[in-house]
């Protein structure tokens, strides 16, 4: 079974600095995504950054960009110039590769709570 | 585009009743995926859905809990006879097929609250 770990349960950091959230995975597939969600106070879960693990290059998304390290398992994300908007809860998220008839569950981390203070 | 709908936003109820949870999903997606977020928790998969068919319960109690997507109307998670160990907030998500991979549409949740 898969699993993903967070270990930083809370992280802080100046407004238009730069922060880095760490993720760790275990797995014995090949091939997988990555995702990284954020969960703001409202509770609604947004899809920050994807990406797929036959890729080398690494994804952006504005100021949001990740380090995917396949054999180290591990996939980081960095959050550039933050914003007082950006204060939220970050999960980090993995799916196996789907096969016929398979399913497209998303297994969490636990989830690392970053505040951006002004 | 309303985006997933689940309602009701907040359910109180006490132990041994019902409590029906209910998720529209997106205009023109029939993959519906139900996780639960218990306190201080990252969401747990419990159930993936297409219109009349249940793929995947793997993450699903054995006991109490049920899902279903009919051909119309919303997908209903059920819980009965709920004890105060069900309390947590409930996502569902949807996805048109086979396109979960690139990342779902979630609700905002049911916190549902067992006194």
């Amino acid at each position: 079974a898969q699993t993903v770990t967070q270990s930083q349960p809370e992280m802080s950091v100046q407004e238009a600095e730069t922060v880095t959230l760490s993720c760790t995975y275990d797995t014995s597939e090949n091939n997988y995504y990555l995702f990284w969600y954020k969960q703001p106070p409202s509770r609604q879960m947004i899809l920050v950054i994807r990406q797929e693990a036959y890729k080398q290059q690494n994804a952006t998304e504005n100021r949001f960009s990740v380090n995917f390290q396949k054999a180290a398992k591990s996939f980081s994300l960095k959050i550039s110039d933050s914003q007082l908007g950006d204060t939220a809860m970050y999960f980090c998220a993995f799916m196996k590769h789907k096969v016929q008839g398979g399913s497209e569950k998303l297994v969490f981390g636990k989830g690392t709570k970053l505040t951006v203070n002004p | 585009n309303a985006g997933v709908m689940q309602n009701p936003r907040h359910l109180v109820r006490r132990r041994g009743q019902e409590a029906r949870l209910r998720c529209s999903p997106m205009k023109g997606h029939s993959h519906v995926y139900w996780y639960r977020q218990l306190p201080e928790e990252g969401l747990k998969f419990m159930v993936y859905l297409q219109k009349e068919n249940i793929i995947d319960e793997s993450g699903m109690p054995k006991e109490r809990f049920s899902a279903e997507f009919p051909k119309e109307g919303p997908s209903i998670l059920r819980i009965q006879q709920v004890v105060r160990g069900d309390s947590a907030a409930y996502f569902c998500a949807s996805s048109p097929p086979g396109t979960g991979a690139y990342g779902y549409t979630f609700g905002s949740g049911t916190r549902l609250t067992v006194v």
